[in-house]
């Protein structure tokens, strides 16, 4: 089984629609969650992060994170074509140098 | 915000022969860098963690004796693929911690490098 589990998508969607990407992992230890955004060809960038539980917006995303249940989400709301990209998710222990990425989910916003 | 770049772009090489991928911090001292492997629709895959003066830290599986890697200063890493083959043709992509910035766990990736292997 691996640490964090992605579904790699591919998803489609209509412009303007609510889009909701996930990532489930079994590592207790991870206190720092990320989503990373990465164009095609391009090196990811990062969007947003949270420690350890609870929301938190920007602009038009928010990230969600609940513990308890190893479960980690991103919510993109009025999602535009310029949001196509794929989206991973990332995760680290408190102090880690590294961090673990799940798979990545491909998201198309048709105009 | 950190920028982190790389060179070249996109290389081309025979079967045998060996490619060296820079890494470079442009505002910020990094101690530690990063170097991942990304096979296409997949995700990353981390092939070492290198510190500024010290050894890297190749993860298991990868051939330290096939991929290179040298920390040499704080804004500058390279990644050696020595005698290439195809199965090597991939996107090479590094990144950086920056120390000093807002969120220390944050990793700042370069552009990517794509190898091909004839």
């Amino acid at each position: 089984q691996k640490e964090v589990e992605q579904d790699p998508g591919p998803l489609s969607v209509p412009e303007g629609a609510i889009v909701s990407l996930n990532c489930t992992y079994s590592n207790s230890a991870f206190q720092y969650f990320m989503w990373y955004r990465q164009y095609s060809r391009k090196g990811p960038e990062l969007l947003m992060y949270t420690y350890s539980s609870g929301n938190k917006e920007d602009g038009r995303f928010t990230a969600q994170v609940d513990k308890s249940s190893k479960y980690i989400s991103l919510f993109i709301r009025d999602s535009q074509p310029s949001d196509s990209a794929t989206y991973l998710c990332a995760m680290s222990p408190l102090g880690a140098q590294k961090l673990v990425f799940g798979q990545g989910t491909r998201l198309t916003i048709n105009p | 915000g950190a920028v982190v770049s790389q060179h070249p772009s996109w290389v081309i090489c025979k079967s045998g022969t060996s490619v060296k991928i820079e890494c470079r911090s442009l505002d910020f001292q990094a101690t530690t860098m990063f170097w991942y492997r990304q096979f296409p629709k997949q995700s990353l895959m981390l092939m070492a963690t290198s510190n500024e003066g010290s050894k890297a830290t190749y993860e298991q599986g990868v051939e330290k004796d096939k991929f290179l890697i040298n920390h040499a200063s704080l804004t500058l890493s390279t990644l050696t693929v020595t005698s290439a083959h195809p199965e090597d043709s991939s996107f090479y992509i590094c990144s950086a911690r920056d120390p000093g910035g807002t969120f220390s766990y944050e990793q700042y990736f370069g552009p990517g490098t794509r190898l091909t292997v004839t």
